[in-house]
C-alpha cells in the first residue's frame, strides 16, 4: 500500500524550530514532485511549499518564505520541511502530498496523491 | 496570486439528494482543477483531476466540470459517507491555491 508517514510535530515556542520529516514507502518517490500543505485548527488547506523530484528546484508560499525550507533525500525516500523562526500562526497540521502528472485534453495537468496523515505544529508560549 | 472562491461556504442535505459545489477561479485556469474531500481528523483524499476526471475507486455518483474559469462538483445522489468538507484547488500557477471550503452537513 503506498504510504506516506510525517513525523517531527510538537509543541515549540515562537522563535523556534522545528524539523518535519514525510517517510515514503510502497510509492516511487524519487520520480515525484513533492509537496507541503498545511491547516490551521478549524480553517481550510494552505499549500506551503513544493520540491521537484530531483531537488534542484524548490517554490514557497510568501506566508514561509524565509523562513521555512524544504528539501529532500531520495536514497531514504524521504521529504524534510526545516521551519525557522516560527510564529503561532505556522499553528497547524503540516500534510506532506505526492504530486502526480499527466497530459489530459491536451494539458500538462498535476494533482496531489497521496497525502499523509498530518503531524500537528503548535507554536505557543 | 490565484484566488478560488467556493460556494457555499456550508450546506445541508438529506441522504439522496442532488448536491452541486462550485468554485471560480480569479483568472482563467483552463481544466487545471482539483477536487479532494476531508472527512474530520483525516487527510483529504482526491476525487476529481483535471477538472473532470474521476479518480480511481472514487464511486460514480461523483463527477466535476467546468473550464476556463467556473467549476462544479456534483454528487449525484447523496450518501451518509459523503458528509464531509470539499476543497477544489487550482494547479494552473505553480503557487498552488484552494478553494475555502464547502461542508455538507446531514439535514
Amino acid at each position: 500500500e503506498v504510504q506516506l508517514v510525517e513525523s517531527g510535530g510538537g509543541l515549540v515556542q515562537p522563535g523556534g524550530s522545528l524539523r518535519l520529516a514525510c517517510a515514503a514507502s510502497e510509492f516511487t518517490f524519487s520520480n515525484h514532485w513533492m509537496h507541503w500543505v498545511r491547516q490551521a485548527p478549524g480553517k481550510g488547506l494552505v499549500w506551503v511549499s513544493h520540491i521537484n523530484s530531483d531537488g534542484s528546484t524548490t517554490n514557497y508560499a510568501d506566508s514561509v518564505k524565509g523562513r521555512f525550507t524544504i528539501s529532500r533525500d531520495n536514497a531514504k525516500n524521504t521529504l524534510y520541511l526545516q521551519m525557522n523562526s516560527l510564529r503561532t500562526e505556522d499553528t497547524a497540521v503540516y500534510y506532506c502530498a505526492g504530486d502526480k502528472r499527466g497530459y489530459i485534453n491536451y494539458n500538462y495537468v498535476n494533482w496531489f496523491d497521496p497525502w499523509g496523515q498530518g503531524t500537528l505544529v503548535t507554536v505557543s508560549s | 496570486d490565484i484566488q478560488m472562491t467556493q460556494s457555499p461556504s456550508s450546506l445541508s442535505a438529506s441522504v439522496g439528494d442532488r448536491v452541486t459545489i462550485t468554485c471560480r477561479a480569479s483568472q482563467s485556469i483552463s481544466s487545471y482543477l482539483n477536487w479532494y474531500q476531508q472527512k474530520t481528523g483525516k487527510a483529504p483524499k482526491l476525487l476529481i483531476y483535471a477538472a473532470s476526471s474521476l479518480q480511481s475507486g472514487v464511486p460514480s455518483r461523483f463527477s466535476g466540470s467546468g473550464s476556463g474559469t467556473d467549476f462544479t462538483l456534483t454528487i449525484s445522489s447523496l450518501q451518509p459517507e459523503d458528509f464531509a468538507t470539499y476543497y477544489c484547488q487550482q494547479s494552473y500557477s505553480s503557487l498552488i491555491t484552494f478553494g475555502g471550503g464547502t461542508k455538507v452537513e446531514i439535514k
